[in-house]
């Protein structure tokens, strides 16, 4: 199985800084096929970026995907209090496997 | 507005037997693949199980295979996941997710339900 470790486990800043978050596999992720996730407290999970940098429908574009191979990261400019939230990473070039997730909290 | 409702989740005792079902609405279901994700509270994502649009293809995670059953019925727009020989490591909410490809799988959810809580325990 292709493990995904999520940097750092918790993330303060406030809103409108930037927030840069960080995915890593420990072997390589075939077609960019990795996904992000945005969870609240109490909702389920929303895809955020599929193929590792395309936005799903309705995704405001201060949130952008990017990385290879091994490393991704999720970047969210111009931080809002909606964002705040816990963000899980998720390949799927084998199997689906998540990241444990970074929490995003307000400074 | 596309919708995923789970329900059949309750309290089951180890080595007992559950049937989740998950109800779609607001597109096309028997376009898409259907999946299964698990949470324990407080914790990550397990993805558990997937199937194909036609039903003709099933996936199954390690720590469920050959114990959880995933099925569907196109014309209820219904999905279900029949548990079997339950655990304690089972206890979890239980998503039922869209599949991101029209026709085909990408493995990746776009659409989730609101979850459906199995616990598990004596």
């Amino acid at each position: 199985d292709t493990m995904l470790t999520q940097s750092p486990g918790t993330l303060s800043l406030s809103p409108g800084e930037r927030a840069t978050l960080s995915c890593r596999a420990s072997q390589s992720v075939r077609s960019s096929s990795l996904a992000w996730y945005q969870q609240k407290p109490g909702q389920a999970p929303r895809l955020l970026i599929f193929d590792a940098s395309r936005r799903a429908t309705g995704v405001p574009d201060r949130f952008s995907g990017g990385g290879s191979e091994t490393d991704f990261t999720l970047t969210i400019n111009r931080l809002e209090p909606e964002d705040f939230a816990v963000y899980y990473c998720q390949q799927y070039d084998t199997f689906p496997t998540f990241g444990q997730g970074t929490k995003l909290e307000i400074k | 507005e596309v919708q995923l409702v789970e329900s059949g989740g309750i309290v089951a005792q180890p080595g007992g037997s559950l049937r989740l079902s998950c109800v779609a609405s607001g597109f096309v279901f028997d376009d898409y693949a259907i999946h299964w994700v698990r949470q324990v509270p407080g914790k990550g994502l397990e993805w558990v199980s997937l199937i194909s649009w036609d039903g003709v293809t099933t996936h199954y995670a390690d720590s469920v295979k050959g114990r959880f059953i995933i099925s569907r019925d196109n014309s209820k727009n219904s999905l279900y996941l029949e548990m079997n020989n339950l655990r304690a490591e089972d206890t979890a909410l239980y998503y039922c997710a869209k599949d991101g490809k029209w026709a085909a799988t990408s493995f990746y959810m776009d659409v989730w339900g609101r979850g459906t809580t199995v616990i598990v325990s004596s």
